[in-house]
């Protein structure tokens, strides 16, 4: 089982709405990652969790926050955005040495 | 200077072509080396990775990588239109660290 999940695919929201993506994977990887992407531009680091523990936050505002409640899930929690956030939100495992990707969950922020 | 810099295309090739494409990166301490694929709507795919310098080939793929220069290519050989989409080069920046940086990517188009 190669597969990481992520719910919800699609999910709009109001900027005054609090929401969460989750991410699941059973692979037994122990470093997790959560990138944003807008249309036609490249995946953006958010941030890394490795061992469950928080070890790359590539300055990102704190309506934004991420939370790794143990080693197969990572949630994403969303207060306040704003339209720019709308974006493809790409949750991604790490192990042996290669980085693989669910199908990402699209967000329209109203 | 960014990172990790791809030509953003769009390539065309015909189809049964070569399509070659380049990436070059920054940090001479870069260790690994990835080429995704990614089609519109959908999320990256790994095609490869590649680790030591020269080339190493799956299928109609080939990586090729010279740490002394920088760069890192992927050839496509026999192009079909299936493999019209994006191509992402990602650099792991740092030997044990876990960062992960994408190139703007290449946009590909196989002519039938």
């Amino acid at each position: 089982d190669t597969e990481v999940t992520q719910t919800p695919k699609h999910l709009v929201m109001g900027m005054t709405n609090k929401k969460s993506l989750k991410c699941e994977q059973h692979m037994g990887h122990r470093a997790m990652y959560w990138y944003k992407q807008k249309a036609k531009k490249p995946p953006e680091l958010m941030f890394v969790y490795s061992y469950e523990k928080l070890s790359i936050n590539e300055s990102v505002p704190s309506r934004f926050s991420p939370e790794c409640p143990n080693s197969s899930l990572l949630n994403l929690h969303l207060h306040a955005l704003q339209p720019e956030d709308s974006a493809l939100y790409l949750c991604a495992s790490h192990g042996a040495g290669e980085l693989f990707f669910g199908e990402g969950s699209r967000l329209t922020v109203l | 200077q960014k990172e990790v810099e791809q030509n953003s295309g769009p390539l065309s090739v015909p189809e049964g072509a070569i399509a070659s494409l380049n990436c070059t990166y920054s940090d001479r301490v870069s260790q690994s080396f990835f080429w995704y694929r990614q089609y519109s709507g959908k999320s990256p795919e790994l095609i490869m990775s590649i680790y030591s310098n020269g080339d190493k080939e799956d299928g109609r793929f080939t990586a090729q990588l010279n740490k002394a220069s920088q760069y890192v290519s992927l050839l496509i050989r026999d192009s079909q239109p299936s493999d019209s989409a994006t191509y992402l080069c990602a650099v792991n920046m740092k030997t044990g660290t876990y960062k992960y940086i994408f190139g703007t990517g290449t946009r590909l188009k196989v002519l039938a």
